[in-house]
This record gives C-alpha cells, sequence and structure tokens, in this order.
C-alpha cells in the first residue's frame, strides 16, 4: 500500500527541539519530492520544507535558519528538524510526496503528527 | 511570502454550483500554471482535487473543475452535493516555495 505515516509529535517546550519522522511504503522517497506541510489548530496550511530527488532542500521564510528537511534512504524515511521552538510552531505536520517535478502538487499525504509546543 | 486570498466561507443548496477564488500575485499565480487545489475535512488529512489549474487526477469527480486567469484561480463545483461540504484550499508554486490560501469553508444548505 502506499502510505505515509509520521511520528515524532508530542509536547515540547519553548526553546526545544524535535525531529519528526514519515515513514514511507510503496514507494522510494528517493525518486521523488517530498514535502512538510503544517496546520495550525482552526487554521489554514502552510507549506514548510521540500526536499527534491536530487537532493536539494528548500524552506519557508518564516521557518528559514530553525529548520532542515533530510531523509534516508535505506529507510526511506523524511524527516524535519525544528529547533528554537515557538508556542506559533503548534501545528499538526503534515507529510506530503509532490507528483513529479512537472505538476508539483502534494498527491500523497501522511495523517500527520501534532506538536505542542507549551510551557 | 503571503497566503494567497480567499473567501473565508461560501454555500449552496444541492445541485447549485460555487465558485471558490484564489487571488495570488505577480510572483505565484500569474507566473506559474502549477495551480492546485485541496479538500479537507475535518480531523482528516487534505486531499488533491485539481492540479495544474485545471487537471483532476484519477477518481475525482468531474463536478470539480479549476481555472485561471491572471493572478486569480478559481475552483467550481457543480452539482453540489452534501459530501461536499468542508474546507477548500488552493497552492500555488512560486519559484522552489509554495503557498497555500487561508482557506474556505463551504457549506451545503
Amino acid at each position: 500500500e502506499v502510505q505515509l505515516v509520521e511520528s515524532g509529535g508530542g509536547l515540547i517546550q519553548p526553546g526545544g527541539s524535535l525531529r519528526l519522522s514519515c515513514a514511507a511504503s510503496g514507494f522510494t522517497v528517493s525518486n521523488n519530492y517530498m514535502a512538510w506541510v503544517r496546520q495550525a489548530p482552526g487554521k489554514g496550511l502552510e507549506w514548510v520544507s521540500t526536499i527534491y530527488a536530487g537532493g536539494r532542500t528548500y524552506h519557508a521564510d518564516s521557518l528559514k535558519g530553525r529548520v532542515t528537511i533530510s531523509r534516508d534512504n535505506s529507510q526511506n524515511t523524511v524527516y524535519l528538524q525544528v529547533n528554537s521552538l515557538r508556542v506559533e510552531d503548534t501545528a499538526i505536520y503534515y507529510c506530503a510526496r509532490l507528483s513529479g517535478s512537472i505538476s508539483l502538487d502534494f498527491d500523497l499525504w501522511g495523517q500527520g503528527t501534532l506538536v505542542t509546543v507549551s510551557s | 511570502q503571503s497566503a494567497l486570498t480567499q473567501p473565508a466561507s461560501v454555500s449552496g443548496s444541492p445541485g447549485q454550483s460555487i465558485t471558490i477564488s484564489c487571488t495570488g500575485g505577480a510572483s505565484d499565480i500569474a507566473t506559474y500554471n502549477l495551480v492546485s487545489w485541496y479538500q479537507q475535512y475535518p480531523g482528516k488529512a487534505p486531499k488533491v482535487l485539481i492540479y495544474e489549474v485545471n487537471k483532476r487526477p484519477s477518481g475525482v469527480s468531474n463536478r470539480f473543475s479549476g481555472s485561471k486567469s491572471g493572478n486569480t484561480a478559481s475552483l467550481t463545483i457543480s452539482g453540489l452535493q452534501a459530501e461536499d461540504e468542508g474546507d477548500y484550499y488552493c497552492c500555488s508554486y512560486a519559484g522552489n516555495s509554495w503557498i497555500f490560501g487561508g482557506g474556505t469553508k463551504l457549506t451545503v444548505l
């Protein structure tokens, strides 16, 4: 079955760090563009980061310097490292696959993992 | 990068058609034919309805259609059904980045 399963969320204190994981099955992450999209409670979707098949990475300006997207090809898993967490980083973090290098839409989503930043 | 502008809410009766607009700027919608639309139910992950402005993935009803003019994209849902009630988001590629709209809540009366 083609799917994405996120993990790693939880309650984190402001200033802390966390690493989210996204395990893929049914396809190879290294052959695809992969991304993280987040959604604050009751709010809209916000693009966070993308890693291209060739390895280049891009991040939203609002998070630049605090986030790193990476992948482990042997584990077929994508990661998102977020540092210096702020209360406003509280959100559901979704892992998503982009449909290709041309269409660039998010065609497969995980169920999301909730990150709560609070003291 | 500011969010694309969508109406906060739209409504319609079963069988009617509605259109949701999505307005961007010169560096996103106006430049790239890479607008996509997503449907999201409460507590669920988004699902792509339209990609590349007006293309439908396999399995998506032909009641959903997309278009673009200048810096504004639109999603039209024809023959409204109760199951269409939910949140809808537009998204545009903007050169190694993606910008989403603020979302539109569709209510089927």
